[in-house]
């Protein structure tokens, strides 16, 4: 059984351009949310998706925008990239919106040049 | 709005001595309460959590964390610590089901323990 599965591993981009990170979720999993992690940091939330909408926010500008498709399989956009979007981008999966069990995928870290 | 604080940006102990990892958080509503650890380059994995009922919680690899609600704190503890326990540990607080912001963590800025032979 796979469990939450990111693409890709690593990324590294420049300043002002757009970037697509991407999640399957752990089997049996309809619900993806997406934290983002600075070095030296906790996890912050970015947003939850379920049943293809977005459910909750966290504190993060328009440029961080997502998507969640019919099979529960999500993307993270972020445009006009700043050099403090660097960070592991972490996409959790649950079943329902329930939060008691989420399983953490490895991330995906984005260097910002 | 929640909050999480970790007393100690690092924390080391020898092998077989006691680990306590120390959290506090904030919440206005009965919250839900979450140890997470994190080895290098990898995902979170969930230790342990508690929601409701018996305030000392067990979770994987010998830790158990204890809720006490007039401290406002969830500190982990093991008896003996491990080489393997080397890691980053993140305690994360939510609001219990049926709150507004229920699948939303708010976690804390880590503990990084260090396991000395």
């Amino acid at each position: 059984d796979a469990g939450v599965t990111q693409s890709p591993t690593h990324l590294i981009k420049t300043r002002g351009q757009q970037v697509t990170l991407r999640c399957s979720p752990k089997s049996g999993h309809d619900t993806v949310s997406w934290y983002q992690q600075a070095l030296g940091q906790g996890p912050q939330f970015i947003f939850q998706y379920y049943e293809e909408e977005e459910r909750q926010r966290g504190n993060f500008p328009d440029r961080f925008s997502g998507h969640q498709f019919p099979n529960y399989s999500s993307e993270l956009n972020v445009n006009a990239l700043l050099l403090g979007d660097s960070a592991l981008y972490l996409c959790a999966s649950s079943w329902g919106q329930a939060n008691e069990k989420l399983f953490f995928g490895s991330g995906t870290q984005l260097s910002v040049l | 709005a929640q909050s999480v604080t970790q007393l100690g940006s690092h924390v080391s102990v020898s092998e077989g001595a006691l680990v306590l990892l120390r959290c506090n958080y904030s919440s206005s509503v009965p919250p839900y309460l979450f140890w997470y650890v994190q080895y290098p380059n990898q995902g979170l994995q969930l230790l342990l959590k508690y929601t409701t009922g018996a305030t000392l919680v067990k979770g994987i690899n010998g830790f158990e964390a204890e809720f006490k609600k007039s401290e406002t704190s969830f500190h982990l503890t093991k008896p003996s610590a491990h080489m393997s326990d080397a890691a980053e540990y993140f305690c994360a607080v939510s609001e219990g089901a049926g709150g507004t912001s229920y699948g939303k963590l708010t976690f804390g800025q880590g503990t990084i323990l260090t396991v000395h032979p």
